[in-house]
């Protein structure tokens, strides 16, 4: 069972529109919910991460949106790039836990 | 990337050969992770060691070991490789500390079993 629910599986936008990745969780324990951006042929990278005690968070044309009420968080990229076409990651993780959840992964192309 | 080295790269073993991947880090960090990373599957967990000789099982744990004897080291062993395992695999390490839970990911082991 998924614990983490990532959508869409892929994406496909221009240059300079603005993706959108949604994330949804069961678990009301989690209190850490991090985007990774992974290259091809690369490992993962940490992008940007949330706590539930904010709504949004920014982090130059990368931010994340968390609604405690309905147990999801979006990763939105404005303005998006060809450089910004990767595969990204949502995760999760309760208290001291140091294993993350993860999503399945949102492969994004971004034609120029 | 964050000071962690895997080896090999690279690797074609046959079925039923035993195959241990190696991860090294500089960073002195506590935590070591190995994932594999499949189309369709994202990343899963397959050990993780929370200190030296201190180690635990991930969600795909079947048929994989580990070891971790310096803090530095973290080694995954396949007993006997089957072409189910045919996978990249990916190292990642964390901080100790309550607010350091970025995972740093090596560059991955590209591994094909014939």
């Amino acid at each position: 069972q998924q614990q983490v629910k990532q959508s869409p599986q892929s994406l496909i936008v221009q240059k300079g529109g603005i993706p959108i990745i949604n994330c949804a969780y069961e678990n009301t324990a989690f209190d850490y919910f991090p985007w990774y951006q992974q290259f091809p042929g690369k490992g993962p990278a940490l992008l940007i991460a949330i706590r539930p005690d904010v709504s949004e968070k920014k982090e130059g044309r990368f931010t994340i949106s968390f609604n405690k009420s309905a147990k999801q968080f979006s990763l939105h990229i404005m303005d998006s790039q060809p450089g910004d076409s990767a595969t990204y990651f949502c995760a999760a993780k309760t208290g001291n836990n140091r294993k993350l959840i993860w999503g399945l992964g949102t492969s994004l192309a971004v034609n120029p | 990337d964050a000071g962690i080295t895997q080896s090999p790269r690279h690797k074609v073993t046959e079925t039923g050969t035993p195959v241990t991947l190696r991860c090294h880090q500089t960073e002195n960090h506590r935590y070591m992770y190995w994932y594999r990373q499949d189309p369709g599957h994202g990343l899963r967990l397959i050990h993780y060691s929370y200190g030296v000789k201190d180690t635990d099982k991930g969600e795909v744990s079947d048929g994989y070991s580990v070891s971790r004897s310096k803090t530095e080291d973290f080694l995954l062993t396949l007993e006997s490789a089957t072409s189910s395992q045919t996978s990249v695999y990916f190292c990642a390490i964390s901080e100790s500390g309550s607010s350091h839970y970025e995972q740093y990911f090596g560059p991955g082991t590209r591994l094909t079993v014939t």
